[in-house]
This record gives structure tokens, C-alpha cells and sequence, in this order.
């Protein structure tokens, strides 16, 4: 079974400024892995998909990087609708397409 | 569009029967993988499971193999989850997405929340 870690569990930041979410696999999941945004009250939203490609609709500031274990999302100048959790997931291993536990984006 | 509209809430006793559906409009349902997602109350997200219209090929995440029933009807575009006797425990929302190899979960319905109590 493949686990997903990320961090940091919170991650505060000023509108305006960037922030940098980690997010890590157990074992090597090449570049089967996405990024999720889930505002309060809403669904999960894909952002990011292959590791570095950005979803149908989803702003430039927006992007992601990594194969193997490690990957990044980066949100390059932070807008007030991008505070929300983000979830990795790997898809590479059914039968759990396993999710990260989350982080949590906050305003500072 | 591609869109996935699920069911209203839920509000159950234990013990209870439920099957809550996802309808699909906007592409070809028979032709994407459909999974079922937990996300217990103020927690993370999980899959369960992943059914396949075309064929009515399903599978199971080991933690809910047994515990619940996906299917789906080509017929009516439409995607189920199904508990015959529900638990306390089962209370969270469930949101359906369509699954590909190459983009993952890229579109998600609204989510169903089930609250099961005595």
C-alpha cells in the first residue's frame, strides 16, 4: 500500500505572496499524481494532473512539479479565493488511488 | 458540459437500506470509470470504489469491499452507492467523480451527505 504524506499540515500566508506544498509517496508513483482544492462547503476540484499539468480552467499561477516520491504544488502569488485545503493523490496503484491527508492553506 | 449530479441528503437509522445515485450528462458514460469518494466529517477524502458503465466492471478499496455495492445503468447515465444495512460510522459526505489514467478524478459532483443516527 502506498502512503502519502504532505506538508506542512498548515501553511500560513499573505495574499500576494507565494506558497510551496509538498507532497510525498511512499513508493514511486512516476508522475501519477494530482492535485485537489477543496474550498469550505465544496467539492474537491482538480488542479493539477501528470504532476505538472494544469486542469482545464485553472489559473497560471497554479503550478506543480516532481516524479518519483517528491512533488510540489506552487501557488505563485496567492489570491483570496486560494485559501482552502489541497490534497495530493496518487493513481497509479488501484485499489486505492491514495490521498494525502491535506494541507491547509490560511491567511496570515 | 461534462457534469455529475448526485442525490439529495440523507438522513437514516442504523440498520437502514440507502442508495444514493450520480447522474452524468455531457459525455459518454459508458466509456469513463466513475468513482465513489468518502469523506467522513471533518476529515480527508477516500476512495471506495470505481465502477465502469460500459461493462459493469467494478472494484473495491480493501477498507469497503463488502461493506457497500457501486453499480451503475447505462441506460439512465446514472452511477449508485449502496448500503444494506447502514452504521452510525457511515455518516460523511460521498461525492462521485469521473476517473481516467491520465487525468485522475477531473470532474466531481456535488456530494450526498448521509448522516445515519438512532
Amino acid at each position: 500500500e502506498i502512503v502519502m504524506t504532505q506538508s506542512p499540515a498548515t501553511l500560513s500566508v499573505s495574499p500576494g505572496e507565494r506558497a510551496t506544498l509538498s507532497c510525498r509517496a511512499s513508493q514511486s508513483i512516476s508522475t501519477k499524481l494530482a492535485w485537489y482544492q477543496q474550498r469550505p462547503g465544496q467539492a474537491p476540484r482538480l488542479l493539477i494532473y501528470g504532476a505538472s499539468t494544469r486542469a482545464t480552467g485553472i489559473p497560471a499561477r497554479f503550478s506543480g512539479s516532481g516524479s518519483g516520491t517528491e512533488f510540489t504544488l506552487t501557488i505563485s502569488s496567492l489570491q483570496s479565493e486560494d485559501f482552502a485545503l489541497y490534497y495530493c493523490q496518487e493513481y497509479n496503484n488501484w485499489p486505492l488511488y491514495t490521498f494525502g491527508p491535506g494541507t491547509k492553506l490560511d491567511i496570515k | 458540459e461534462v457534469q455529475l449530479v448526485q442525490s439529495g441528503a440523507e438522513v437514516k437509522k442504523p440498520g437502514e437500506s440507502l442508495k444514493i445515485s450520480c447522474k452524468a450528462s455531457g459525455y459518454r458514460f459508458t466509456s469513463q470509470w466513475v468513482v465513489w469518494v468518502r469523506q467522513m466529517p471533518g476529515k480527508g477524502l477516500e476512495c471506495m470504489g470505481i465502477v465502469f458503465p460500459g461493462d459493469s466492471e467494478t472494484r473495491y478499496s480493501p477498507s469497503f469491499q463488502g461493506q457497500v455495492t457501486i453499480s451503475a445503468d447505462e441506460s439512465i447515465n446514472t452511477a449508485y452507492l449502496q448500503w444494506s444495512s447502514l452504521k452510525a460510522s457511515d455518516t460523511a459526505m460521498y461525492y462521485c467523480a469521473t476517473y481516467s489514467e491520465s487525468l485522475g478524478l477531473d470532474v466531481w459532483g456535488q456530494g450526498t451527505t448521509v448522516s445515519v443516527s438512532s
